[in-house]
């Protein structure tokens, strides 16, 4: 069974800085999906950034990237030029690409991100 | 467009009683999922519909727990009777499809119904 750990419990960051949060995670699968969500106060989970496990180059999206290390297992979230609006829950996830394996994602237990003003 | 829709946000009920969750999926998306969040653990899968089948259910805890989806459309999840460990915040997720496909495979969440058993 795959496992996921965010190792962060909390963070914090101040506005305009830059933040980084881990995950790890364990399979012997070789093709997977990765994700970050982001659950803000307001509680509705949203996906910020996928990473295909397959592909080398990390994905981007605007401010938000991730560094993909897949021989370590590794796949932590950067968030450059941190806003209050970035103050959330997020949760690393992982979904097998086997069809037998299920399409449901096994999430992190979570980081909490304040940003300070 | 509208999202998905989970009722009620909030539920405070007795041990031994009985609740129902409701969750409204996004219009044409045959994939819904239910996910649950015990205070401070990790989100857990408890079952995959897709249409009015169960897809897989390997997540959910015990035969307390009755998940339908009926004609495909909206899912419930019934709980009877709680018990105290059942407190938590309950996730509903639909996607358009279950894999790949240029991210029609993209989960999207409502907002959660926080159950409070006391």
């Amino acid at each position: 069974a795959q496992t996921v750990t965010q190792s962060q419990p909390e963070m914090s960051v101040q506005e305009a800085e830059t933040v980084t949060l881990s995950c790890t995670y364990d399979t012997s699968e070789s093709d997977y999906y990765l994700f970050w969500y982001k659950q803000p106060p307001s509680r509705q989970m949203i996906l910020v950034i996928r990473q295909e496990a397959y592909k080398q180059q990390n994905a981007t999206e605007n401010r938000f990237s991730v560094n993909f290390q897949k021989a370590a297992k590794s796949f932590s979230l950067k968030i450059s030029d941190s806003q209050l609006g970035d103050a959330a829950m997020y949760f690393c996830a992982y979904r097998s690409e086997v069809e037998t394996s299920g399409s449901r994602l096994t999430f992190g237990e979570g980081t909490q991100l304040t940003v300070n003003p | 467009e509208a999202g998905v829709t989970q009722f009620p946000s909030h539920s405070v009920i007795e041990k031994g009683q009985t609740v129902t969750l409701r969750c409204d999926p996004i219009s044409g998306h045959d994939n819904l999922y239910w996910y649950r969040r015990v205070m401070g653990k990790e989100i857990k899968f408890l079952l995959h519909f897709v249409k009015e089948s169960k897809q897989d259910e390997s997540g959910m805890p015990n035969n307390r727990f009755l998940a339908e989806r009926t004609g495909g459309t909206y899912s419930t999840l019934k709980v009877q009777p709680a018990e105290l460990e059942d407190s938590g915040v309950y996730f509903c997720a639909s996607s358009q499809v279950g894999w790949g496909y240029s991210r029609q495979d993209e989960a999207f969440f409502g907002q959660g119904t926080r159950l409070t058993v006391v």
